[in-house]
């Protein structure tokens, strides 16, 4: 079956915009994850929802962060008045339920540079 | 809080090899989840495996063997007779009971298997 997908798969923007990173999730999973990777580091939590809600956005580095999942299934990333400092990729992970210890699927990410 | 150490940054080793991946870990729960993932050069996280703290067997998946002590709270994996394809960064990541599954994850291990 499809696995996670994203959309776009790079993103170029200039300093003070908006951005939106889509996250299509393997149907039917219920959690999902956004993580932020910068070159050299491990990816970092961003935020988890548990269907509709946002269960835990202790990650998000700021209030220019903000992701929504208005259907249970896509999600959508949101930053504004980007930082060239949020140049990173942006991985999207789903899971089956909510099981302590579930693996996660990644997505192939979304490569965000800010000139 | 938790921590994951992946104190080798970069591997080289050539074709046939066997190579150790070291990871180490910090947690105040008793109860925890450990998982290594590999990201080839395209980006996309893959998982390989996951462990509880309760279940301290060895494990081997072909060339893939894993070793978790807790005695020393590390969870160390061993690709016997590396080939090129092997290629890639490797990730331990930890998720601890109780949460949401949400995963720390060590900075990763860059391992470079020549022919």
């Amino acid at each position: 079956g499809a696995g996670v997908s994203q959309t776009p798969s790079n993103k170029v923007t200039e300093k003070g915009k908006y951005v939106e990173l889509r996250c299509d999730p393997i149907s039917g999973h219920t959690a999902l994850y956004w993580y932020r990777q910068s070159l050299g580091q491990g990816p970092e939590f961003l935020i988890y929802f548990q269907g509709t809600g946002a269960a835990d956005d202790s990650g998000l580095p700021n209030d220019r962060f903000f992701a929504v999942r208005p259907e249970g299934s896509v999600s959508t990333l949101k930053i504004q008045r980007t930082e060239r400092g949020d140049s990173a990729v942006y991985l999207c992970a789903s899971s089956p339920q909510v099981r302590e210890g579930n693996e996660q699927f990644f997505g192939p990410g979304t490569r965000l540079t800010v000139l | 809080a938790q921590k994951v150490t992946q104190a080798q940054t970069e591997i080289s080793v050539v074709e046939k090899e066997d190579v150790t991946l070291d990871c180490v870990y910090e947690t105040r729960d008793t109860t925890y989840y450990l998982f290594w993932y590999k990201q080839p050069p395209s980006g996309e996280l893959v998982f390989l495996i996951r462990r509880n703290s309760f279940d301290e067997q060895n494990e081997i998946s072909g060339r893939y063997s894993w070793n978790f002590q807790k005695s020393t709270s590390s969870f160390n994996f061993t690709i016997t007779a590396s080939q090129v394809v092997d290629s890639a960064v490797y990730f331990c990541a930890l998720s601890e009971a109780g949460g949401y599954s949400t995963l720390t994850f060590g900075k990763g291990t860059m391992l470079l298997v020549s022919p």
